[in-house]
């Protein structure tokens, strides 16, 4: 049973588009939501991060939506260049950092 | 400032051999931990320590086994491999408090 479900697994976007890829959660006591980026062969390195007590954040291109009610989250890349290409994992934990869950993925493709 | 560091980057085992996967991080991170990461299910929690002497088990935690002696190491041990370990390992570290993991570039396991 998967905690955090993600969607879409895969996404291509033309460049200076909007890129959305989406999350679920069923556990009410995640209270931190980060998102990792992936490039092949490297680690995720953490992208931007959200508490349920803000409904948006955003860091430049990058802004992450929050409905507590609904219990989703999603990650919006404006204007997405080719150099966005890459994996993207969101993630929930609870109680402080320990366990973080991970979403299946979301391999972005952003065509020129 | 190298970050964390993991070795070997690549290594193919026959099944009911063991081996030990290293990682090492020079940040002073008190927590680290292991995720194992698979095609269509995101990174996993194996193992994972919040300091000299303490580990806790996460989600996937049979056919590992892990030990923390210092704050810079903390290896990963399969002690009995099988072909259900192939798949990509990640260790993260991060300080106490703070929700950013920074990840190794990662090992790739296969088990034949």
């Amino acid at each position: 049973q998967q905690q955090v479900k993600q969607s879409p697994q895969s996404l291509i976007v033309q460049k200076g588009g909007i890129s959305i890829i989406n999350c679920a959660y069923e556990n009410t006591a995640f209270d931190y939501f980060p998102w990792y980026q992936q490039f092949p062969g490297k680690g995720p390195a953490l992208l931007i991060a959200i508490r349920p007590d803000v409904s948006e954040k955003k860091e430049g291109r990058f802004t992450i939506s929050f409905n507590k009610s609904a219990k989703q989250f999603s990650l919006h890349i404006m204007d997405s260049q080719p150099g966005d290409s890459a994996t993207y994992f969101c993630a929930a934990s609870s109680g402080g950092y320990n366990k973080l869950i991970f979403g299946a993925g979301t391999r972005l493709a952003v065509h020129p | 400032n190298a970050g964390v560091t993991q070795t070997p980057k690549f290594q193919v085992l026959k099944t009911g051999q063991s081996m030990t996967l290293q990682c090492a991080q020079d940040m002073n991170h008190e927590y680290m931990s292991w995720y194992r990461q698979d095609p269509g299910m995101g990174l996993r929690l194996i193992h994972y320590s919040v300091g000299a002497g303490i580990t806790d088990q996460g989600e996937v935690p049979n056919g590992y086994n892990v030990s923390r002696s210092t704050t810079e190491d903390f290896p990963l041990r399969l002690l009995s491999a099988a072909p259900s370990q192939t798949s990509v390992y990640f260790c993260a570290s991060r300080v106490p408090g703070q929700g950013q993991a920074f990840f190794g570039q990662g090992t790739r396991l296969t088990v034949v």
